[in-house]
């Protein structure tokens, strides 16, 4: 199957701080991507859509300005957690599929583990 | 998208098949039944999808009742290593992006 790479796997960061999570499409071209959150014991919950060179859509709840995406180019998309809290800690998860048809299957990255101390 | 229920776990001993079921008793028509399974501390794996028929590849077969409201998920010899979440999915084919909406799954744990 496709690959999805995201970069870090794990992140430790200082309260205040922002960090950046990386995922790339390896071997295909990402129209869009999804960005998930999973706390632990918990589902996957979808924070926003990004498609290739528009603004993302976010889901009810998430905000906007607190959780940057950026999706510049068909094989990466980057979501920024900025001035990160200890209730940010979670499992980040991002998603992505190409433009091959209505059953065309979305492939996931690794997942990225942020602790905010 | 159509709403699916699991069960919350299942327990399956090695080398057996291991038989996860799910409910789409709301289903549309253009609406597709997809498997995904999560390991632990890991993103999720894409496993199998379908339509109508039945459908079978390298990880797992795929059973979809006449009726499309319910379908299972066949592992035909567990491993270890099959430990996992299995979320049972259906989605449109242009619903709201192409997202995928995760439930609560099945907790598979494969027992020596």
């Amino acid at each position: 199957g496709a690959v999805v790479s995201q970069h870090p796997s794990w992140v430790i960061c200082k309260s205040g701080t922002s960090v950046k999570i990386e995922c790339r499409s390896l071997d295909f071209q990402a129209t869009t991507m999804f960005w998930y959150r999973q706390f632990p014991k918990q589902s996957l919950m979808l924070m926003a859509t990004s498609n290739e060179g528009s603004k993302a859509t976010y889901e009810q709840g998430v905000e906007k300005d607190k959780f940057l995406i950026n999706h510049a180019s068909l094989t990466l998309s980057t979501l920024t957690v900025t001035s990160a809290h200890p209730e940010d800690s979670s499992f980040y998860i991002c998603s992505a599929r190409g433009a091959g048809g209505s059953s065309t299957e979305a492939f996931f990255g690794q997942g990225t583990r942020l602790t905010v101390v | 998208d159509a709403k699916t229920t699991q069960p919350p776990s299942m327990d399956c001993a090695e080398g057996r098949a291991a038989n996860l079921p799910c409910n789409h008793s709301t289903i549309s028509g253009n609406e597709y039944v997809y498997w995904y399974r999560q390991i632990h501390s890991q993103g999720p794996q894409y496993i199998i999808h379908g339509l109508k028929n039945n459908e079978t590849n390298e990880m797992a077969s795929l059973i979809i009742t006449e009726d499309r409201k319910s379908s299972t998920l066949i592992l035909p010899h567990a491993t270890l290593r099959d430990t996992a979440v299995y979320y049972c999915i259906v989605r449109a084919p242009l619903s709201a992006g192409n997202m995928l909406t995760f439930g609560g799954g099945t907790r598979l744990m494969v027992k020596p």
